[in-house]
């Protein structure tokens, strides 16, 4: 079946650096990939997407480029902040009416000023 | 306005006792998902709405789990017997037509269920 690797955390930073949170799938098809972000006492919310491979999604200065040939979607920001601090989860979508969402475990990013 | 809401936020229970748990999608969503999210893990799949009726089911862990959306609009989630290994926040999520990958599934905030 589906499935959503993300890499082990949590993940600590200072203000400025830069980020990379690795994430593959394996996946029958040609999946749809997503970043969620669940900010402290908030609900998950989507941050960004691809919907086929090379395409390129981006929010809020992040993103993550949808890679067949590596099953990868990695995030990647250039310059964190504190108000990043966040639980960040990759995940896919099968294609057509396959609609369910498959998670990874979700990392936890912690931006120190 | 009004996004998904999720009642109760918080529920306790002992083991044995029923509960249910209900979601307000967004109006006008036709497709509706239940989620359940244990301690340091993603949100899993376990069942998909659209209207009224049931299109995947395939997440429900065993028939002590049971949901319903009658009138196409509100959802309960049931579940008889409660152990306490379904203690977790439970998620509900709607978008506008599940039958496309790319519409957006807007999440609640969430009930965290505990089970004594």
């Amino acid at each position: 079946g589906d499935s959503v690797t993300q890499m082990e955390g949590p993940v600590t930073l200072s203000e400025e650096a830069f980020l990379t949170i690795n994430c593959t799938y394996t996946a029958t098809g040609y999946p749809s990939l997503f970043w969620y972000v669940q900010y402290p006492g908030e609900g998950l919310q989507l941050l960004l997407k691809a919907t086929k491979a090379d395409d390129k999604g981006s929010n809020k200065g992040f993103e993550a480029t949808y890679r067949k040939e590596t099953t990868s979607f990695h995030l990647e920001k250039g310059s964190v902040q504190v108000s990043d601090s966040a639980v960040y989860f990759c995940a896919l979508r099968g294609p057509g009416a396959n609609s369910k969402l498959t998670f990874g475990k979700g990392i936890t990013l912690s931006v120190r000023p | 306005g009004a996004g998904v809401s999720q009642t109760p936020s918080n529920k306790v229970t002992e083991k044995g006792k029923y509960v249910e748990l209900r979601c307000d999608p967004i109006s006008g969503h036709t497709a509706l998902y239940w989620y359940r999210q244990s301690l340091g893990q993603g949100p899993e799949f376990l069942i998909y709405f659209q209207g009224t009726g049931a299109a995947d089911d395939s997440g429900l862990p065993n028939d002590r789990f049971f949901a319903v959306r009658p009138e196409g609009s509100v959802s309960t989630l049931k579940i008889q017997r409660t152990e306490r290994g379904d203690s977790a926040v439970y998620l509900c999520a709607s978008s506008t037509d599940g039958t496309s990958s790319y519409n957006e599934q807007f999440f609640g905030p969430g009930t965290r269920l505990t089970v004594l």
